[in-house]
């Protein structure tokens, strides 16, 4: 039963064009929601968050999007760069519990 | 500044061992977490503890156990190591998420094999 769901397990996007990055969510009791990167043999790092409150969030590259009708984020990283390859999870928080997805791996390519 | 250190950063255990996974914070955080990391797989809730004394099952407990002394230490048990819980295994710690702190922080990870 994945509360937090991640479909694209990998993307691939060229320098400087956008990366979209999305998440889908089931459990109604979700509250915050945060995007976190992982680089291989590292603990994830946080990027950025949104409350259940608000529809956008952004800071300097990264906005986050949430829909919560349709149960819905997404992160668009504008322009992509070669060092923002990795793979990102989705996370859900509520009820003091915080879910994790899949993760989408990243690839940014010059 | 330490953050979330974990012990130890690699393991090999033969089935049936046991052994535990030593996580400590120095943040003052309330909330701790682990989880564990299969290959190509996401970040899966073991337990988690909102506070010393407390601790609750996240989403796959099984064969895993916690506890909760002190508010900067969370040390995960494992009783009898199976090939399936081969693993990488994260802390992390918190604030309550969503009360205007935003983050969880993670430790570098322990890389677990059940032979």
């Amino acid at each position: 039963d994945q509360q937090v769901k991640q479909n694209s397990p990998s993307l691939s996007v060229q320098e400087g064009r956008i990366s979209i990055l999305n998440c889908d969510y089931t459990n109604s009791m979700f509250d915050y929601f945060l995007w976190y990167k992982k680089y291989p043999a590292e603990g994830p790092t946080f990027l950025i968050s949104i409350s259940s409150i608000k529809d956008k969030n952004e800071d300097g590259r990264f906005t986050v999007f949430l829909n919560k009708s349709a149960k819905h984020l997404s992160l668009h990283i504008v322009p992509s760069q070669p060092g923002d390859s990795a793979v990102y999870f989705c996370a859900a928080s509520g009820a003091d519990k915080l879910i994790f997805g899949t993760g989408t791996r990243l690839q940014v390519f010059p | 500044n330490a953050g979330v250190t974990q012990t130890p950063k690699f393991r090999i255990l033969k089935i049936g061992q046991s052994m535990t996974l030593q996580c400590t914070q120095d943040m003052n955080h309330n909330y701790m977490y682990w989880y564990r990391q299969d290959p190509g797989m996401g970040l899966k809730l073991i337990y988690y503890s909102v506070g010393a004394g407390i601790t609750d099952k996240g989403e796959v407990p099984n064969g895993y156990n916690v506890s909760r002394s002190t508010t900067e230490d969370f040390p995960l048990r494992l009783e009898l190591a199976a090939p399936s819980q081969t693993s990488v295994y994260f802390c992390a710690s918190s604030y309550p998420i969503g009360t205007g702190n935003t983050e969880a922080f993670f430790g570098q990870g322990t890389r677990l094999t059940v032979v």
